[in-house]
């Protein structure tokens, strides 16, 4: 596709339930981020793919959250037994020749 | 952490010239200085970038100083639609992992 697609675009969830978030990323495009972006903070660094090196999950905030990315292509974020603080924007970015391209977003509620 | 310094925030009044300062005092010779912006609810967005020469586009300018110890952004002519996050930062390569520090926040006053 002509850009990076994030879904679903909104995810209202109740606390304690798993959820999936899903990144297409740009064809061609190696690298692969995933940021979080609580309102009114900054952009935090989740975890990085590149290529078929082992991804740095260094910015994952807990062993609740997890990553994997199928093929070189797709991403899948996913956050267990969800949290109230884990509500916020969860953007995808991929990565090619230095030009970095960010998906729209999901925004996760947790009610 | 980010290897940036940002003010938090900046005001500009509409139709002026919006200049933003990044410090970034320990970048080494071969990272790149990006510029991207974030306007409410959407996804970052690319602006500019540069290595050692200024540089233009159709969005903005980036004037880079001879020790490539900090930069500035200029948006010529501000308008209320170029209200957003300016984040700087500054990464090698693709194999860079990009981290972000929390920008500034620019508000254009009518």
């Amino acid at each position: 596709g002509a850009g990076v697609s994030q879904s679903p675009s909104n995810k209202v969830t109740e606390k304690g339930k798993d959820v999936e978030l899903r990144c297409d990323p740009i064809s061609g495009h190696t690298a692969l981020y995933w940021y979080r972006q609580s309102l009114g903070q900054g952009l935090e660094f989740l975890i990085y793919f590149q290529g078929n090196s082992a991804p740095d999950k260094s910015g994952l905030p807990s062993d609740r959250f997890s990553a994997e990315r199928t093929g070189g292509s797709v991403s899948t974020l996913t956050i267990q037994r969800t949290q109230q603080e884990d509500s916020a924007v969860y953007l995808c970015a991929s990565v090619r020749l230095g030009g970095y391209t960010f998906g729209s977003g999901t925004r996760l509620t947790v009610v | 952490d980010a290897k940036t310094t940002q003010p938090p925030s900046m005001d500009c009044a509409e139709g002026r010239a919006a200049n933003l300062p990044c410090n970034h005092s320990t970048i080494s010779g071969n990272e790149y200085v990006y510029w991207y912006r974030q306007i409410h609810s959407q996804g970052p967005q690319y602006i500019i970038h540069g290595l050692k020469n200024n540089e233009t586009n159709e969005m903005a300018s980036l004037i880079i100083t001879e020790d490539r110890k900090s930069s500035t952004l200029i948006l010529p002519h501000a308008t209320l639609r170029d209200t957003a996050v300016y984040y700087c930062i500054a990464f090698r390569t693709r194999d860079d992992k990009i981290i972000f520090g929390k920008g500034t926040r620019l508000h254009i006053l009518p």
